[in-house]
């Protein structure tokens, strides 16, 4: 079975503090790929970031990183320094298959409060 | 560019309308999708479409009736929908299906009445 669990309902932080957002999934497939996408209250998903399963190196991008780690079957999210504009619902998600069809978590709500 | 856009933004319908959601994207994808998000809900899929052609249909109701007419364009024919099918509808399109990446379009923000 494929699953992505996505353990945090909400999450509630005040400006400038870091925050983990956690991703654990289920596949019996060696090749896969994981993504990150992130839907503001305007309703768009944006995407943020593919991993494939070949390749557990960590990435940065600005105030973004993720920590992937096959033995744990995680692909964590981190935000640094939290602003305000960092507030929406983030969806883990695996691709499933050969027909690309992603399977998501049930999304994490983040505040940032100022 | 990684622009997809969909018309309307809302539409109310009742049960016995006919309307067609619009979905567009000029990044040279060959894949398209349709979901239907409900409130507090990740996306679910409905249908996929890989080179044109139907590549999967999540047993979705008759009463939805997606068209590709070209690899740019993607329409959700709505028809004697029921209440239950208020939700936002987002097309998504992706290089190919497998292991790309999606790009979302705002969505239309649908109520049935």
């Amino acid at each position: 079975a494929q699953k992505v669990t996505q353990a945090q309902t909400e999450i509630s932080v005040v400006e400038k503090e870091d925050v983990t957002l956690d991703c654990v999934y289920e596949t019996r497939d060696t090749t896969y790929y994981l993504f990150w996408y992130k839907q503001p209250p305007s309703g768009e998903l944006v995407f943020l970031i593919r991993r494939n399963s070949f390749d557990e190196q960590n990435e940065i991008s600005g105030r973004y990183s993720w920590n992937f780690q096959k033995s744990t079957s995680s692909f964590n999210f981190t935000i640094t320094a939290s602003q305000v504009v960092d507030s929406a619902v983030y969806f883990c998600a695996l691709s499933r298959g050969s027909q690309g069809n992603l399977i998501f978590g049930k999304g994490t709500k983040l505040s940032v409060k100022p | 560019d990684t622009e997809v856009t969909q018309t309307p933004k809302h539409l109310v319908m009742g049960m016995t309308n006919k309307k067609s959601l619009k979905c567009e994207q000029h990044m040279g994808h060959r894949a398209m999708y349709w979901y239907k998000q409900k409130a507090k809900k990740p996306p679910e899929l409905m249908f996929v479409y890989s080179y044109e052609k139907l590549s999967i249909n999540e047993s979705v109701p008759s009463r939805f009736s997606p068209e590709c007419p070209n690899s740019s364009l993607l329409n959700l024919h709505l028809h004697a929908l029921q209440p239950e099918d208020s939700a936002l509808y987002l097309c998504a399109s992706s290089q190919q299906t497998r292991y790309y990446e999606q790009y979302f379009g705002p969505g239309t923000r649908l109520t049935v009445t």
